[in-house]
C-alpha cells in the first residue's frame, strides 16, 4: 500500500458527461501529480500541484481541470467526455518537501466512456 | 525534451534465472533521477528502485539492481533469482527531482515456472 488513495476505482459514464476523480496524497506529501495511462499513449503526465498551487502542466486537454485543496487532496475534473478519454488515471504524491524525488502512486481510477 | 526508450517490448525468463531490462534516455542536464516502476496485472504502479545521477554507485534493492552508465545514458535493471511474482510490466522513468516523471513504453516481463 503506497498510502495514496484514489476514488472511485471504476467509473463508467457516457460521452458528453462530466466526472470528478479524487486523490488523497500520503500524509504530509505536498506535491500531487496526475497521469493518464491509455493503450495508445502510454503513461502521460497531465498536471502537478504543489501545496495548493499549480506547478506544471503536461498534455492536459482544455476539457480537463484540476485543483488541490487546503487539506492537500486533489480532484481531476473531466468534462465533455469522449470515447478516447477512456483510460486509467493515476494520482501520485511525492515525499515531503520541495527537493524530494520519489513519487508514490495510488491504485488508479479506471474510466470507461461509452 | 527528455525521452526515455525501452527497446524490449516483451521478455520472458525461467524462474530463478537472471534477467536484464534495458533503458536509454536522452537529456542535456547533469542532475536528474532515474527510476524503475513495476506494474503487475493489478495495474498498481510500484516503485522498484531509484538512482540519482550524481551518484556513481549503482543502486541495489534486494534482488533488483541497476547498471547506470551516465555517459552512455543507459539505465538497465537486473532482476536476480527471478520469481513468479516478478511477472509485470516494467517502466523506466526519468525526472528532475520534484517534477513530472517521463516514462518509457514499458517491457512486459513474464517469469516462466
Amino acid at each position: 500500500d503506497s498510502g495514496v488513495t484514489q476514488t472511485p476505482k471504476h467509473l463508467i459514464t457516457a460521452t458528453g458527461q462530466r466526472v470528478t476523480l479524487r486523490c488523497s496524497p500520503r500524509s504530509g506529501d505536498l506535491s500531487v501529480y496526475w497521469y493518464q495511462q491509455s493503450l495508445d499513449q502510454g503513461l502521460q503526465f497531465l498536471i502537478q500541484y504543489y501545496n495548493g498551487e499549480e506547478r506544471a502542466k503536461g498534455n492536459i486537454l482544455e476539457r480537463f481541470s484540476a485543483q488541490q485543496f487546503p487539506d492537500l487532496h486533489s480532484e481531476l475534473n473531466l468534462s465533455s467526455l469522449e470515447l478516447g478519454d477512456s483510460a486509467l488515471y493515476f494520482c501520485a504524491s511525492s515525499v515531503r518537501g520541495e527537493f524530494s524525488y520519489e513519487q508514490y502512486f495510488g491504485p488508479g481510477t479506471r474510466l470507461t466512456v461509452t | 525534451a527528455q525521452t526515455v526508450t525501452q527497446s524490449q517490448p516483451e521478455m520472458s525468463v525461467q524462474e530463478a534465472e537472471t534477467v536484464t531490462l534495458s533503458c536509454t534516455y536522452d537529456t542535456s542536464e547533469s542532475n536528474y533521477y532515474l527510476f524503475w516502476y513495476k506494474q503487475p496485472p493489478s495495474r498498481q504502479m510500484i516503485l522498484v528502485i531509484r538512482q540519482e545521477a550524481y551518484k556513481q554507485q549503482n543502486a541495489t534493492e534486494n534482488r533488483f539492481s541497476v547498471n547506470f552508465q551516465k555517459a552512455a545514458k543507459s539505465f538497465s535493471l537486473k532482476i536476480s533469482d527471478s520469481q513468479l511474482g516478478d511477472t509485470a510490466m516494467y517502466f523506466c522513468a526519468f525526472s528532475f527531482g520534484n517534477e513530472k516523471l517521463t516514462f518509457g513504453t514499458g517491457t512486459r516481463l513474464t517469469i516462466i515456472p
